[in-house]
């Protein structure tokens, strides 16, 4: 049993849609990281959310960490082609522990 | 160039056989750690490290060994590799374990 749940696993839609991807769990985090990963590559970090409620933007991405700190959300205004990737929310249960990553979301944005 | 490097980045070996994957960071970031990735799965630890000569077991750490006899460094051993450790593993280093790892780009190992 995943202790992270991502959905939905894959996602293919046109350039200049909006998405969101979502991360849920049953365990409450300290903190909860997202990252973009492309084919070849490791895991690269786009943010970290620790408060409950937070809400944090990078460019047309849009994160957001639930009140009770057990689900997470990344929306994508407009989506571009650059977007395509794997996309894997990462949870530490408390403070300096490991972090427990999701499978994963599958975008493809295609032109 | 500062970063995390992992080399090779593509391994065939055969069952049985002995496989030593090499990770070096250059930020002298204290905590590192060792992943594979598999479809299905996701990311799974296999064994981390949170200073030299300190080094912990993660969720799949079966065989498996790992050193780290400088800070920089942390390789990964399979000591008789088997066909299910076919994977892509990944490095990774953090500064104190929290606030975000840095990946390495990953070794595509294939066990025949």
């Amino acid at each position: 049993t995943q202790l992270l749940e991502q959905s939905p696993q894959f996602l293919s839609i046109q350039e200049g849609e909006n998405l969101t991807v979502y991360c849920n769990s049953s365990s409450v985090f300290s903190s909860l990281q997202w990252y973009r990963q492309e084919p070849g590559e490791g895991p690269v970090l786009l943010v970290t959310v620790v408060t409950g409620g937070e809400v944090k933007k990078l460019k047309r991405l849009t994160f957001q960490f639930g009140d009770a700190r057990k689900d997470s959300s990344l929306h994508i205004t407009a989506a571009q082609t650059g977007d395509t990737g794997l996309y894997l929310c990462a949870g530490e249960r408390t403070s300096g522990s490991r972090l427990t990553f999701g499978e994963g979301t599958q975008l493809t944005v295609n032109p | 160039d500062a970063g995390i490097t992992q080399s090779p980045r593509y391994k065939i070996t055969e069952t049985g056989r002995q496989v030593t994957l090499m990770c070096h960071q250059t930020w002298s970031h204290s905590y590192m750690f060792w992943y594979r990735q598999d479809l299905g799965h996701g990311l799974r630890l296999i064994y981390y490290s949170a200073a030299a000569d300190i080094t912990d077991k993660g969720e799949v750490p079966d065989g498996y060994v790992v050193s780290r006899s400088k800070t920089e460094n942390f390789p990964l051993t399979l000591e008789s590799a088997t066909r299910s450790q076919t994977s892509v593993y990944f490095c990774a280093s953090s500064h104190q374990g929290i606030y975000g790892y840095t990946f390495g780009s990953g070794t595509r190992l294939t066990v025949v």
